[in-house]
C-alpha cells in the first residue's frame, strides 16, 4: 500500500543541534510530498513542499528515491522550532500520528 | 496566501443542544473540505470529506447524523454536531484544497474547541 511513515513519535534535540525528522515513503514514482507543522496553540500549517526545493525557516528536506525518504533537516536547532512535524503525500487527506519535535535549552 | 477561516474558535454547549461550526475559503475555491477531530497531544483524526453539492463522506465509525456536514457553496462547509454530548468535547479542524491548483497542500482552519457540559 502506498503510504507515508514517520518512525520517531518524539524527537528531542538540544539547541544549536542538528535536526533530522525521518519521514519514509512506499509510494511508486515520484510523489509529491509536503512537510505541515503545527506550533503550541496555533493551526497546521504547511512548512515545505519538495517540489519548491526551499528553506524555510532555516528547514530543508529532500526527496531522496534512492532511500524512499523525505527527510526534515535543520542545522542548528532553535527553541521555536518546538512543535508537532507532520509528513504527507499531496494524494491523502489521513495524517499519520507525527513527530513531535522537543528542543531543548 | 490561502485562507481557511474557522468559526467559532471556542464554544461551550449544554448536553442535547446542537452545535454548529462553520470552514470558509477565504481567496479560494474548494469542491472540498475536510474536517478533523484532534485530542490533546495527538495526531488529527479524519472525520468526513465534505463535498460541494453532493453528500459527505464519513470514515469508518464516525456517525452521521451525529455528525451532519453541508458543503452548500465553493467556499463554505459547515460541521453540525446534533444533541451533543460530553464525549464529543474535542478540538474539531477542518481543512481545504485550492481546486485551481494542482497537488496543491491543504490549508487549515484554527479549529474550534467545543466543551459539551
Amino acid at each position: 500500500a502506498q503510504r507515508v511513515t514517520q518512525p520517531e513519535k518524539l524527537l528531542s534535540v538540544f539547541k544549536g543541534a542538528p535536526v533530522e525528522l525521518k519521514c519514509n515513503y512506499s509510494y511508486s514514482g515520484s510523489p509529491e510530498l509536503f512537510w505541515y507543522v503545527q506550533y503550541s496553540r496555533q493551526r497546521l500549517q504547511l512548512l515545505l513542499r519538495h517540489i519548491s526545493r526551499e528553506s524555510i525557516k532555516g528547514f530543508t528536506a529532500d526527496l531522496n528515491k534512492g532511500e524512499t525518504s523525505f527527510h526534515l533537516k535543520k542545522p542548528f536547532a532553535q527553541e521555536e522550532d518546538s512543535a508537532m512535524y507532520y509528513c504527507a503525500p499531496s494524494d491523502k487527506i489521513i495524517f499519520g500520528k507525527g513527530t513531535r519535535l522537543h528542543i531543548l535549552p | 496566501g490561502a485562507v481557511v477561516s474557522q468559526h467559532p474558535s471556542w464554544v461551550i454547549c449544554k448536553s442535547g443542544t446542537s452545535v454548529k461550526i462553520e470552514c470558509r475559503s477565504l481567496d479560494f475555491q474548494a469542491t472540498t473540505m475536510f474536517w478533523y477531530r484532534q485530542f490533546p497531544k495527538q495526531s488529527l483524526m479524519l472525520m468526513a470529506t465534505s463535498n460541494e453539492g453532493s453528500k459527505a463522506t464519513y470514515e469508518q465509525g464516525v456517525e452521521k447524523d451525529k455528525f451532519l456536514i453541508n458543503h452548500a457553496s465553493l467556499t463554505l462547509s459547515t460541521l453540525t454536531v446534533t444533541s451533543a454530548h460530553p464525549e464529543d468535547s474535542s478540538f474539531y479542524i477542518c481543512s481545504a484544497r485550492d481546486v485551481a491548483s494542482y497537488n496543491s497542500p491543504l490549508h487549515f482552519g484554527n479549529g474550534t474547541r467545543l466543551t459539551v457540559t
